[in-house]
């Protein structure tokens, strides 16, 4: 069975470029997750949703952030313009259910550079 | 607020010896807390949950944690260290289904040969 998948696996891009990151989540799975990962900073929840509606997005930095998921089995994350302040591995996770007391699984990660 | 929060930032052990991490988290209830595993360049999986069920928890790898409510701790713990347990380990918790995970910093594991 497939896990989550992710695409790029890298990215490397110049400021003020558009990004955009890519997720497949497990089949079956009701909610989708994005975190972002720095050295400062740490595992960051930046969005997710349920049922591929968005429920908390107060982890998105700013306008320049947005994420969709037109579908059960596809999401997006965008960035534009990018900055250098964005390069991170940013990761998709999938679970079952809506509860955060369920497992999440997470894909291998987007390691965006914006130089 | 849930917050969970990890002592070192680097743990060095050899093979063979015990392997103790440690997360503390900060409630007034018991929250569900997790451990999850991240080897180099891939993903977070997990490794053990506590969901109230019994205080010590088995996990894959041979990993163990026990909830100690006095404590306010999720120490993971392994009785002897491989090298293929060299990753980085990530605890995790929150006080209900409804309140997002919040995860610690991440302490990441050398094991030495």
């Amino acid at each position: 069975d497939a896990g989550v998948i992710q695409s790029p696996r890298h990215e490397v891009t110049e400021m003020g470029q558009e990004v955009t990151l890519r997720c497949k989540p497990i089949s079956g799975h009701n909610s989708l997750f994005w975190y972002r990962q720095t050295m400062m900073r740490g595992l960051e929840l930046l969005i997710y949703f349920n049922n591929n509606v968005p429920i908390d997005d107060s982890g998105m930095p700013e306008d320049r952030f947005s994420a969709k998921m037109p579908n059960a089995s596809f999401s997006t994350l965008k960035i534009q313009p990018s900055e250098p302040r964005d390069s991170a591995v940013y990761f998709c996770a999938s679970s079952r259910t809506s509860s955060s007391t369920d497992t999440q699984y997470f894909g291998p990660g987007t390691r965006l550079t914006v130089l | 607020a849930q917050s969970v929060t990890q002592l070192g930032s680097h743990v060095s052990v050899s093979e063979g010896a015990l392997v103790l991490l440690r997360c503390n988290y900060s409630s007034s209830v018991p929250p569900y807390l997790f451990w999850y595993v991240q080897y180099p360049n891939q993903g977070l999986q997990l490794l053990l949950k506590y969901t109230s069920a019994a205080t010590l928890v088995k996990g894959i790898n041979g990993f163990e944690a026990e909830f100690k409510k006095s404590e306010t701790s999720f120490h993971l713990t392994k009785p002897s260290a491989h090298m293929s347990d060299a990753a980085e380990y990530f605890c995790a918790g929150t006080l209900s289904g409804n309140t997002p995970l919040v995860f610690g910093k991440g302490t990441r594991l050398s094991v030495i040969a």
